[in-house]
């Protein structure tokens, strides 16, 4: 079964620092990998997402992720924080041939001016 | 209007009660899903169904019913309402592929159950 962990659950940055959010998944193959972001009061919103080829993958809001198949990681960059960053997230995976998302438990970041 | 709403945002009953929980689409797509969201659980899914016909339990559909009315509607239901179902409740959508465009998501359904 996929599974994946999000091993920090609230995360402090400076607004202009750079930032990176850790994920971690459990998969016996190549997976489909998400992140998404939840600001408060709404739905998720889709950030980026990984199905194959290039292992660096470019999302909105100036966001990127990596894959890292050694390592399972897909972790999340930003190198410059804005304050609007202030959210929930959370990366998911999903088989190839699958037919659901499965959802980390979600990191907040939160950003001090 | 919203590619996936859902009503009521917020809804606050009592311990028992029936409740029903609607999700509607514009976005024209077969796969639907209910997620309840819990802090430091993130989204667990509940139910999920790929058209009218074809529904399925999640990891969490004990006390839960669904209805696929249409293709554009789901509803989830608590048939008798219990405090730990307290909780943010998400709908998503999803085209027939399930992962090229990832989920749609609605607004959130906040339960509280008393």
């Amino acid at each position: 079964a996929q599974s994946v962990t999000q091993p920090d659950i609230h995360i402090t940055v400076s607004e202009g620092a750079s930032l990176e959010l850790r994920c971690n998944y459990s998969y016996g193959a190549t997976p489909y990998l998400f992140w998404y972001v939840q600001s408060p009061g709404q739905g998720l919103q889709l950030l980026l997402k990984y199905f194959s080829g290039d292992t660096l993958v470019q999302g909105i809001k100036g966001f990127e992720a990596e894959f890292k198949r050694s390592q399972s990681s897909f972790n999340l960059r930003k190198p410059s924080v804005h304050w609007s960053d202030a959210a929930e997230y959370f990366c998911a995976v999903g088989a190839r041939g699958g037919n659901k998302l499965t959802f980390g438990t979600g990191t907040q970041l939160k950003v001090e001016l | 209007d919203a590619d996936v709403t859902q009503t009521p945002r917020n809804r606050i009953t009592k311990t028992g009660k029936r409740i029903m929980l609607e999700c509607s689409q514009t976005k024209g797509h077969d796969r639907m899903y209910w997620y309840r969201q819990d802090p430091g659980l993130g989204l667990r899914l509940i139910y999920y169904s790929f058209d009218v016909k074809d529904i399925n339990k999640g990891e969490i559909s004990d006390g839960y019913s669904v209805s696929r009315q249409a293709q554009a509607k789901f509803s989830l239901s608590l048939e008798s309402a219990i405090p730990n179902q307290t909780a943010l409740y998400f709908c998503a959508t999803s085209d027939r592929t399930g992962y090229d465009y990832g989920y749609t998501f609605g607004s959130g359904t906040r339960l509280t159950v008393v």
